[in-house]
């Protein structure tokens, strides 16, 4: 079965950049849509954007042009950049895949999440 | 605020039904997913499309939804079940992929 770990730093300096990978095992990112989603400490569930592994990507506009993702096909994996972090970025980090068969579909499975800590 | 509106919390006795509700216009016309998420590991979705329950999700689990609201069931509720439960739609309108604020189940 498909499985995702996030790995990167876990403390990132204010107005630095956020940068994590997500290696996907037991099977291959092609054909597929990728998504990050985080979640702050206390708050909810944010979807931040996805992938498709052809490249092809929709980000949620609240980021602007902070976010950035791409796809490598030969490793499996797929990243995300998040650049000038503020304390607001602190939260766990997931990497997921977003469905897409009757429409958009759910978001599984979901990685074990990373804490990235925004702070000097 | 949230495009989809949940309840912060729903308190139910071991071996009675859970109800959670998700409130919002993309509900109608759109996909309802719900997530399962016990702090400290990762989400699990537990039903998808509305009403479709994944493989290895106990069948104490339904979904439904009328209108602009949707409802997830969890049947003789067990100790296990204490999470965080979050509704989940593409938001047509805007293009988003969106969370209501979630509801913890607490099991007395």
């Amino acid at each position: 079965q498909v499985q995702l770990r996030e790995s990167g730093p876990g403390l990132v300096k204010p107005s630095e950049t956020l940068s994590l990978v997500c290696t996907v095992s037991g099977g291959s990112i092609s054909g597929k849509y990728w998504s990050w989603i985080r979640q702050p400490p206390g708050k909810g569930l944010e979807w931040l954007g996805f992938i498709f592994y052809s490249g092809t990507t929709n980000y949620n506009p609240s980021l602007g042009s902070r976010i950035s993702m791409s796809v490598d096909m030969p490793n499996n994996q797929v990243s995300l950049k998040l650049t000038s972090v503020t304390a607001a970025d602190t939260a766990v980090y997931y990497c997921v895949r977003l469905h897409l068969e009757e429409g958009w579909g759910p978001f599984a499975p979901w990685g074990q999440g990373t804490l990235v800590t925004v702070s000097s | 605020s949230y495009v989809l509106t949940q309840p912060p919390s729903v308190s139910v006795a071991p071996g009675k039904t859970a109800r959670f509700s998700c409130e919002g216009d993309s509900v109608e016309s759109e996909s309802v997913h719900w997530y399962q998420h016990i702090p400290g590991q990762a989400p699990v979705v537990v039903i998808s499309y509305n009403g479709d329950r994944p493989s290895g999700i106990p069948e104490r689990f339904s979904g439904s939804k009328s209108g602009t609201t949707a409802t997830l069931i969890i049947s003789r509720v067990e100790a296990g079940d204490e999470a965080d439960y979050y509704c989940q739609v593409w938001d047509r309108d805007s293009d988003l992929w969106v969370f209501g604020g979630g509801t913890k189940l607490t099991v007395l």
